[in-house]
C-alpha cells in the first residue's frame, strides 16, 4: 500500500520554464490537496479538489494550475516558473467530510517534491 | 486573523526524558485540532486529532491535550527516543470552513540526543 506518491522528488528549473508535479493516491480518497512549505512558515494550501473533475483555489493559488482528471491523480502545473516558487511541495489526500461539518479525518501526505527555480 | 503559534521553535532533550510542546491558536470556532510529526525529508504524519469537545488523546508515547477555553493545546512526549527527532506541527481546522483550509503552525523542531 503506497499511500500518496509524488513525482518527481527533486527538480531544478530555470526561470520561465514549465513543469508538472504528479500526485497519486491509492486509498480511494475523494479529497486531494496541494501545499507548499517554506522555511519558518506553516504549510499553505495552493489548490484542492473535492472529487474527480473538480478543483478550487486555496490560499496561494497564483502562478499554479491543477487538474483532477482521475480520482487517484492530482496534477500541479507551473506554467512559467519564478524564483519565488522555490519551495517544497506536498500533496495530501483525505476521505470526504462527515455530514454536517468539517472532516475529522486526517490528511495523508506524500514525501514532497523539492523544487528550485534559478 | 486565524493563527496558530507554536513554542518553542526548537528544543533539544536527552534520550529518555519527557518534553511538552505548546500550541496557541486564535481560530474560533474550530472543528478539530491536529498534531502531525514530520521527519526530515518526509511528509507530515498524523499523530492525534481532537474535536473541540475532547480534552486529551493519546497515541503511544504521545499525549495531546486541549483547553478550548484558553485556546491552548500541548503535545507531551514520554520517555523520548532518538526516533522522536522531528518537527511537530499543530494544525487547526476551522468549523464549517467551506474552503477546506487547515491552519498550520510553523512547527517545533525537536532533537533527541543520546
Amino acid at each position: 500500500n503506497a499511500g500518496v506518491t509524488q513525482t518527481p522528488k527533486f527538480r531544478v528549473l530555470k526561470t520561465g520554464q514549465s513543469m508538472t508535479l504528479l500526485c497519486a493516491q491509492d486509498m480511494n480518497h475523494e479529497y486531494m490537496y496541494w501545499y507548499r512549505q517554506d522555511p519558518g512558515m506553516g504549510l499553505r494550501l495552493i489548490h484542492y479538489s473535492v472529487g474527480e473533475g473538480t478543483t478550487a483555489k486555496g490560499e496561494v493559488p497564483d502562478g499554479y494550475n491543477v487538474s483532477r482528471l482521475k480520482k487517484q491523480n492530482f496534477l500541479l502545473g507551473l506554467e512559467s516558473a519564478a524564483p519565488s516558487q522555490t519551495s517544497v511541495y506536498f500533496c495530501a489526500s483525505s476521505y470526504s467530510r462527515t455530514a454536517g461539518g468539517a472532516s475529522n479525518q486526517p490528511q495523508h501526505f506524500g514525501d514532497g517534491t523539492r523544487l528550485s527555480i534559478l | 486573523k486565524n493563527q496558530v503559534e507554536q513554542s518553542p521553535q526548537s528544543l533539544i532533550i536527552l534520550e529518555g526524558k519527557n518534553c511538552t510542546l505548546q500550541c496557541n491558536y486564535t481560530v474560533s470556532p474550530f472543528s478539530n485540532l491536529r498534531w502531525y510529526k514530520q521527519d526530515t525529508g518526509r511528509g507530515p504524519v498524523s499523530l492525534t486529532i481532537m474535536t473541540f469537545s475532547e480534552n486529551t488523546k493519546s497515541n503511544g508515547r504521545y499525549t495531546a491535550t486541549l483547553d478550548a477555553d484558553t485556546k491552548q493545546s500541548s503535545l507531551h512526549i514520554t520517555a523520548s527516543q532518538l526516533s522522536d527527532s522531528a518537527s511537530y506541527i499543530c494544525v487547526v481546522s476551522p468549523w464549517m470552513d467551506s474552503s477546506y483550509k487547515l491552519i498550520f503552525g510553523s512547527g517545533t523542531r525537536l532533537l533527541v540526543r543520546p
